[in-house]
């Protein structure tokens, strides 16, 4: 079956402009993960939805970054009055959170570059 | 909080076989995964083990545990060309925040003839 996708796959942007990132999880899947990577680091956690519970917001780094997950399968993640150290590679990730280890699925990323 | 630590680079040869170190600081790590990226790529699962285990083997990776020195390895035999990617260790606990996996910065392996 299909997998994580992100859209877009690239975006270029001028600083202070908002912009929106899409993911669309595996169908299914109850918890969603945001993360950024940025060149030369590892992953950094954004924020974490799961089912119908309140979201982990403890990882978005400034009140410009928000995330909303519609209808417990696509979700947004939304940076308002975009920065150059906004620039990063975004990641989503769902899980079934079934089973012992659940594995977290990868989509491809958005690379973000605000210039 | 918790903190996963790797180098950064590896170099291997062709045929050799590559180990890529991690250590983690969480004392309650319940899973220990290893991660692949591939260039333009998200992450993609390669193998986990559970706390209570000290290794485990999948065909040519090997994941050795040392609980007590909070020291993780990936053993890949016979390393290929096609291995070459980041690779990235993480760890999470079992419940409540601690669900939320921490990552290390990702083993850059570069395999040559």
């Amino acid at each position: 079956g299909a997998g994580v996708s992100q859209s877009p796959s690239n975006k270029v942007t001028e600083k202070g402009k908002d912009v929106e990132l899409r993911c669309d999880p595996i169908s299914g899947h109850t918890a969603l993960y945001w993360y950024r990577q940025s060149l030369g680091q590892g992953l950094e956690f954004l924020i974490y939805f799961q089912g119908n519970s309140a979201p982990d917001k403890s990882g978005l780094p400034s009140d410009r970054f928000s995330a909303e997950r519609t209808g417990g399968s696509v979700s947004t993640l939304t940076i308002q009055r975009t920065q150059q150290e906004d620039s990063a590679v975004y990641l989503c990730a769902s899980s079934s959170r079934s089973g012992t280890s659940d594995t977290q699925y990868f989509g491809p990323g958005t690379r973000l570059t605000v210039l | 909080g918790e903190d996963v630590e790797q180098s950064l680079f590896l170099s291997v040869r062709e045929g050799d076989s590559s180990v890529i170190n991690c250590t983690y600081t969480d004392s309650s790590s319940t899973y220990l995964y290893w991660y692949k990226q591939e260039p333009g790529a998200g992450l993609q699962l390669l193998t986990y083990i559970f706390s209570n285990m000290d290794m485990k083997q999948d065909q040519r990776l090997t994941v050795l545990l040392n609980k007590k020195d909070k020291h993780l390895s990936l053993r890949i035999a016979d390393t290929q060309t096609g291995d070459s990617a980041i690779y990235f260790c993480a760890e999470r606990g079992a419940s409540g925040g601690s669900y939320i996996p921490t990552f290390g910065r990702g083993t850059s392996l570069i395999v040559h003839p």
